[in-house]
């Protein structure tokens, strides 16, 4: 089993909707989990980050954990064309806090 | 604020030449760098972890002589694919990271193609 799994997509929604993205894992070690945005073509962007006990909100998105089923959502409110791209979640593991990726979500965003 | 570039952006070389990559974190000082390589629509891969002053670690499978990491400062770190070949051919990625609030922040770079003809 890969320690971090998001369905690939891609996920295409029309413009104003909101936007579920969802990665489980399978390290309960993992303490906190970074979510990225990547573009076509371009290095990966930090969108935001939430420990394993929390939810948090960042404008128009918000990252939720739910530590008892190994499951982390990234809600996006209000999505618009630029919002597509690729979102990527990484827990960082370790002393060296070396990110373990899951192949990401292509998400698109329609007019 | 955290801002990490490469340099170059784009690169095509020859089979057999070497090419070297740098990455810069501009406005922090990064306790550790990472390398990656990525592969169209595939996503990252780590290939080495690099702190200043001392020898990249390299993850398995990953050629420390054919990849040459050189981390000479807490804001430059340098990749050098050795003796190219077209299978080399890859976007590269270099990331930053930086303590803030009790979590590793890695900011990453904008990438640079890598062709081998």
């Amino acid at each position: 089993q890969k320690e971090v799994e998001q369905d690939p997509g891609p996920l295409s929604v029309p413009e104003g909707a909101i936007v579920s993205l969802n990665c489980t894992y399978s390290n309960s070690a993992f303490q906190y989990f970074m979510w990225y945005r990547q573009y076509s073509r371009k290095g990966p962007e930090l969108l935001m980050y939430t420990y394993s006990s929390g939810n948090k909100e960042d404008g128009r998105f918000t990252a939720q954990v739910d530590k008892s089923s190994k499951y982390i959502s990234l809600f996006i409110r209000d999505s618009q064309p630029s919002d597509s791209a690729t979102y990527l979640c990484a827990p960082p593991t370790g002393t060296a806090s070396k990110l373990t990726f899951g192949t990401g979500t292509r998400l698109q965003v329609t007019l | 604020g955290a801002v990490v570039s490469q340099h170059p952006s784009r690169v095509i070389c020859k089979s057999g030449t070497s090419v070297k990559i740098e990455c810069r974190s501009l406005d922090f000082q990064a306790t550790t760098m990472f390398w990656y390589r990525q592969f169209p629509k595939q996503s990252l891969m780590l290939m080495a972890t690099s702190n200043e002053g001392s020898k990249a670690t390299y993850e398995q499978g990953v050629e420390k002589d054919k990849f040459l990491i050189n981390h000479a400062s807490l804001t430059l770190s340098t990749l050098t694919v050795t003796s190219a070949h077209p299978e080399d051919s890859s976007f590269y990625i270099c990331s930053a990271s930086r303590l803030a609030g009790g979590a590793d922040e890695q900011f990453f770079g904008p990438g640079t193609r890598l062709t081998v003809l």
